[in-house]
C-alpha cells in the first residue's frame, strides 16, 4: 500500500526566516507529485507539480520554491518567510495527469508565521 | 480559467437529516468532477468522482451527479450521521489540462448534531 508522509506536522516561524517542508511517498514508483496550499479559511490551491526527479513546475508564484531530489521525495522551501505564507501545506501524489486520476493527499503541515 | 463555486459555507444538520451540497463549475474543456472530504487535522481524501454527466457516483452512503446543461454538480446523502461532520470540497479537473491540477471550491463545513 502507498503511504505519504509529511514533515513536520506543524511549524511556528518568524517573518524572514527560512523554511523547509518535506514529503515522502512510499510504495509507488515515479508518481506525479504536488504541493497544495490552504490559507486559513480558504480553499486548496496548487503551488507546484513534478513529473520526474529534478523537474518541478510552478503553478502559482508565492515566493516559494520546490525541488524533487529523489523519486519519492518532494521539498518545499523559501529563504525568507512572509506573513502571507501562513496556512496548511499539503503534499499529494497521483499516478498521472489523466482527468480521472485520483489525487492522494498527505496529512499536511500547519505553518504559522509570526 | 477554470473555476468552481461552492456557495454553502456551512451546513448544520441533525442526525438522519438529508444533506444536499451544490457546486457550479466553469471550464472550456471536459471536466471530471470530484468530492473530497477533510476531517479535522487531516488532508483531504477522495469521497466520490463523476466522470460522465448525468451518471451517479456513490460511496459510503453519499451520491454525486453532475448536470452538464446547468454546469452544476451536487453531493447528497439521505441520512447523515454525526461522524459525517467534516469539510466537503467539490473539485474539478479539466481533461485537457496537463498539470494534474484540481480546482477546488471553498468548502462546506458540515456539522451534524446527535
Amino acid at each position: 500500500a502507498q503511504t505519504i508522509h509529511q514533515w513536520p506536522v506543524a511549524e511556528i516561524k518568524a517573518v524572514g526566516s527560512p523554511l523547509s517542508l518535506g514529503c515522502t511517498i512510499k510504495g509507488k514508483s515515479s508518481p506525479n507529485l504536488y504541493w497544495y496550499w490552504q490559507a486559513t479559511g480558504g480553499t486548496l490551491q496548487q503551488l507546484f507539480y513534478s513529473i520526474t526527479v529534478g523537474q518541478v513546475e510552478s503553478v502559482v508564484q508565492l515566493n516559494l520554491s520546490a525541488s524533487r531530489p529523489k523519486d519519492d521525495q518532494f521539498i518545499l522551501s523559501t529563504e525568507k518567510l512572509l506573513l502571507s505564507h501562513s496556512g496548511f501545506y499539503l503534499c499529494a501524489w497521483s499516478l498521472g495527469f489523466s482527468s480521472a486520476e485520483t489525487l492522494y493527499f498527505g496529512s499536511g503541515t500547519r505553518l504559522t508565521v509570526l | 480559467g477554470d473555476s468552481v463555486i461552492q456557495m454553502q459555507g456551512q451546513v448544520t444538520l441533525s442526525e438522519n437529516d438529508f444533506l444536499f451540497i451544490n457546486c457550479t463549475y466553469s471550464t472550456t474543456g471536459y471536466p471530471t468532477l470530484f468530492w473530497y472530504v477533510q476531517y479535522s487535522g487531516e488532508g483531504p481524501q477522495l469521497l466520490l468522482q463523476v466522470t460522465t454527466a448525468n451518471n451517479k457516483g456513490s460511496s459510503r452512503g453519499f451520491e454525486a451527479t453532475y448536470d452538464k446543461g446547468t454546469t452544476s454538480f451536487h453531493l447528497q446523502k439521505t441520512s447523515v450521521q454525526e461522524i459525517d461532520s467534516a469539510v466537503y470540497y467539490c473539485a474539478m479537473r479539466d481533461t485537457g489540462a496537463n498539470t494534474g491540477k484540481l480546482t477546488f471550491g471553498h468548502g462546506t463545513i458540515l456539522r451534524v448534531h446527535p
